[in-house]
């Protein structure tokens, strides 16, 4: 059974701190990992990485992906209120049609 | 750009009950599906069509039924409503079905209840 699994579940910092979230995966057929941020309302799209060890960055957030150790990092630097949201991992399998399967997510709080 | 638009926002139903679910895109995708969000299980496929006239079962299709009869509109069917169908609700599409290239674009959902 295809299985991602992000931790922690939940993490609460105060503003500045840096984060780092965590997401591995056990899948049959690996296509790509994609970050997504969801605030109050709809999930947005973040990074989505296929090749080891090439970071992706955006502003002060970046994600690298490991294909060996089968894990994926999404870091957060001098983080703001604003920052707060689930962040969701979600592996696309290749099984025929393409799918994606979805970690729990890890709730992120940054208090001022 | 509407993007993906979901409605109702809100909608409290009676075990037993029907109704549908609408989404619509206007982005000309041809991927379309549709997932519930509950606490603690993160978001899990019900069904999805990667184009008009197709469409499949996603990982928890039971007591959902799906439609695909014009590019841009997907909707839900709930068949006789349970309380165990309690769920925020939430469409999404992409240009294709391979995600690496096209990332699922999200509505806004569907905050169902059953009682």
């Amino acid at each position: 059974e295809d299985k991602v699994v992000q931790s922690p579940l939940s993490l609460v910092v105060h503003e500045g701190d840096t984060v780092t979230l965590n997401c591995s995966y056990e899948v049959t057929n690996f296509r790509s990992l994609l970050w997504y941020k969801q605030e109050k309302k709809a999930p947005t799209f973040l990074f989505m990485l296929t090749s080891s060890g090439i970071e992706k960055k955006s502003g002060r957030l970046s994600s690298i992906l490991d294909k060996k150790e089968l894990f994926s990092i999404l870091n957060i630097t001098a983080t703001q209120t604003g920052d707060s949201a689930i962040y969701l991992c979600a592996v696309e399998v290749r099984s025929g049609s393409e799918k994606l399967v979805f970690g729990k997510g890890t709730k992120l709080t940054v208090n001022p | 750009n509407a993007g993906v638009t979901q409605t109702p926002k809100f909608q409290v139903l009676k075990t037993g009950q029907s109704m549908t679910l609408q989404c619509a895109q206007d982005m000309n995708h041809e991927y379309m599906s549709w997932y519930r969000q509950d606490p603690g299980m993160g978001l899990r496929l019900i069904h999805y069509s990667v184009g008009a006239g197709i469409t499949d079962q996603g990982e928890v299709p039971n007591g959902y039924n799906v439609s695909r009869s014009t590019t841009e509109d997907f909707p839900l069917r709930l068949l006789s409503a349970a309380p165990s169908q309690t769920s925020v609700y939430f469409c999404a599409s992409s240009l294709t079905g391979t995600h690496y290239n096209s990332p699922l674009h999200f509505g806004n959902g569907t905050r169902l209840t059953v009682t």
